[in-house]
């Protein structure tokens, strides 16, 4: 069954410091999603893709943070200066147009 | 803005129990109804509901939308150990080219040999 990847699993960085998050999607999907669940609390939307550009973004995706496609394969989620409050565990999703979503496995990012 | 309300946020069985998990939601443009297990990553696709899609069953597992009243369960009937998770709740709306979800806090199941 087709999968989504995210790598890393785990990422510890200190604070002030950018990180990328990557992600390969599946390959026929054409909506791609960044979601992230703060240890306790529930899993919240950060952004939508399509058609290579964002479509929607929650107020929680600030300017601290872009997100790329960059080779037509992998879907990335940068965070320019991390805050100890950016430790979470992020997910990439896809989905392709149906109403179905896949998640990926997860980066759990600490911020130390 | 879109909410997803759950009940219990805990519950706690023996195993062979029949559970049911409870999902209540206010959403504009309402697409669909999803259920994931959570157990310790990502969520796992349990059930998607539609308007022409209400009622959904999987083994011991199924789940009813009922549109008119803005709620969904989900009902797992002969619980075993296995199904230890938390249950995740969310609603798709369909603003667009976008299909976001809204997620509940979701259900913490514990199912005790």
């Amino acid at each position: 069954e087709p999968e989504v990847t995210q790598t890393p699993s785990h990422q510890v960085t200190q604070m002030g410091q950018e990180v990328i998050l990557r992600c390969v999607p599946i390959s026929n999907h054409l909506y791609f999603y960044w979601y992230r669940q703060i240890l306790g609390q529930k899993v919240e939307f950060l952004v939508s893709f399509y058609n290579n550009e964002i479509s929607e973004k929650s107020e929680i995706f600030d300017d601290q943070f872009s997100v790329e496609r960059p080779d037509g394969s992998n879907f990335t989620l940068k965070i320019r200066s991390t805050k100890l409050e950016d430790s979470a565990m992020y997910f990439c999703a896809s989905n392709d147009d149906s109403y179905g979503y896949t998640f990926g496995s997860g980066t759990r990012l600490t911020v130390v | 803005e879109d909410k997803v309300v759950q009940s219990p946020l805990s519950l706690v069985v023996h195993e062979g129990d029949t559970v049911t998990l409870n999902c209540s939601y206010e959403v504009t443009n309402f697409r669909s109804l999803l259920w994931y297990k959570q157990e310790k990553k990502a969520p796992t696709f349990l059930f998607m509901l539609t308007s022409s899609g209400i009622e959904k069953k999987s083994g011991r597992l199924s789940s009813i939308l009922d549109k008119k009243e803005l709620f969904s369960i989900l009902n797992i009937t002969a619980t075993q150990t296995g199904d230890s998770a938390v249950y995740l709740c969310a609603v798709a709306n369909s603003g667009g080219s976008n299909y976001k979800l809204t997620f509940g806090k979701g259900t913490l199941l514990t199912v005790n040999p």
